[in-house]
């Protein structure tokens, strides 16, 4: 199930179960968009990306959705393991520079 | 793949001091770096950008005069944290944009814990 923590939510799921994360951005002029994976002290791991001309793009195990309409992205873990247990965020590629603006984040934790 | 490096990984110092993060690009040239900060189950929160020979770009509401952002040279970026206090703890990270392009927009360094006592 998931619940809201005081600042981070977290998803719990079984081990070979599928996992999906949802975030929300917020600037509709934003045009790529990235999932991190960031683990205990740590710095956020590259997972996959997209940009606004696409509605999904699958890589090997995880899946991106975006829906524009509703300014709404997801990530999609497939048969989800221990080693997928980590905060995961999205980011908008916005602004001068390309710079990135994450979003709150969720944890993931994976129960054998 | 494309390396980015931070030293220290881990700072505790005391309130009053002074502390330098550097940040360098390992295998590639970055004329733009980036500085974020993340308290304890938040999000990151971008500080400024980092362009090389030229001034930081400050976010909103960062002190310039807090954070020193140095871009001296295409691989090294470093963030002073002056007369740090309590409040400054925090996780500091950095990433660099690998102006070769590649299949990620930027490449982030693991972190440097500070703890101000």
């Amino acid at each position: 199930g998931e619940s809201v923590g005081l600042h981070l939510p977290t998803l719990s799921v079984q081990e070979g179960d599928n996992s999906i994360i949802n975030c929300a951005y917020s600037n509709s002029a934003s045009d790529y968009f990235i999932w991190y994976k960031q683990e205990s002290g740590k710095g956020p791991q590259f997972i996959i990306d997209i940009r606004s001309n696409m509605d999904k793009r699958q890589g090997q195990r995880v899946t991106v959705l975006l829906n524009k309409t509703v300014k709404h992205l997801s990530l999609q873990i497939a048969a989800t393991q221990p080693g997928d247990s980590a905060v995961y965020f999205c980011a908008e590629e916005t602004g001068g520079y390309n710079k990135l603006i994450f979003g709150a984040g969720t944890r993931l934790a994976v129960h054998p | 793949g494309a390396v980015v490096s931070q030293h220290p990984s881990w700072v505790i110092c005391k309130s009053g001091t002074s502390v330098k993060i550097e940040c360098r690009s390992l295998d590639f040239q970055a004329t733009t770096m980036f500085w974020y900060r993340q308290f304890p189950k938040q999000s990151l929160m971008l500080m400024a950008t980092s362009n090389e020979g030229s001034k930081a770009t400050y976010e909103q509401g960062v002190e310039k005069d807090k954070f020193l952002i140095n871009h001296a040279s295409l691989t090294l970026s470093t963030l002073t944290v002056t007369s740090a206090h309590p409040e400054d703890s925090s996780f500091y990270i950095c990433s660099a944009r690998d102006p070769r392009g590649g299949d990620q927009p930027q490449h982030f360094g693991d972190g440097t814990r500070l703890s101000i006592l």
